[in-house]
């Protein structure tokens, strides 16, 4: 597509609840990464993928968060048994692999956890 | 351990004037530093960037200043306008691998502008 996907774009789920936010990147982008950004804070690194290799998962704040992504396309980011400090704007971008030092965000998913 | 911070949470400026917003980071691996501007329930985009073998990269009434002695950089916005009225986050960009780069960004800066 044009620019990167997110969806769903607002989420209110129920403590303790699971929840299954996607991401699909701009076609060719090989690397793709999940940030998000809590009330009044800035962009906190979550996973990165690039390619086939093995994910950097060192930003994920606990086991109950979870990423996939098959190949070079989609991306879902899974809480499971959320907590009202899950509540954030999560954002997903991509970048390309021809050299370019920026990347492409996508709108975000707005979690509030109630 | 923050690797670059926007120790400026919030600024406000009057329209017409210059907007300046500061940033510093600790690791000297940093070769790229950009600045992402961010509108409310929008994804952060794209400003200006500078390599680190540049001091100064200019783009209309955008400038950004690097300082690498000082591992310091600064967007300078004039005139700024209303519309610029935006959080701006730092970011630095390192090579991790093949060409694969990674972006660690600073806590962003809420820039107002007074009409």
């Amino acid at each position: 597509g044009a620019g990167v996907s997110q969806s769903p774009s607002n989420k209110v789920t129920e403590k303790g609840k699971d929840v299954e936010l996607r991401c699909d990147p701009i076609s060719g982008h090989t690397a793709l990464y999940w940030y998000r950004q809590r009330l009044g804070q800035g962009l906190e690194f979550l996973i990165y993928f690039q390619g086939n290799s093995a994910p950097d998962k060192s930003g994920l704040p606990s086991d109950r968060f979870s990423a996939e992504r098959t190949g070079e396309s989609v991306s879902t980011l899974t809480i499971q048994r959320t907590q009202q400090e899950d509540s954030a704007v999560y954002l997903c971008a991509s970048s390309s692999p021809m050299g370019t030092y920026g990347y492409t965000f996508g709108s975000g998913t707005r979690l509030t956890v109630v | 351990d923050q690797q670059v911070k926007q120790n400026s949470p919030s600024l406000s400026v009057q329209e017409g004037r210059i907007s300046i917003l500061n940033c510093d980071y600790t690791n000297s691996m940093f070769d790229y530093f950009l600045w992402y501007k961010k509108y409310p329930a929008e994804g952060p985009t794209f400003l200006i960037s500078i390599s680190s073998i540049k001091d100064k990269n200019e783009d209309g009434r955008f400038t950004v200043f690097l300082n690498k002695s000082a591992k310091h950089l600064s967007l300078h916005i004039v005139p700024s306008q209303p519309g610029d009225s935006a959080v701006y986050f730092c970011a630095a960009s390192v090579r991790i691998s093949g060409s694969a780069r990674q972006l660690t960004f600073g806590s962003g800066t809420q820039l107002t502008v007074l009409p």
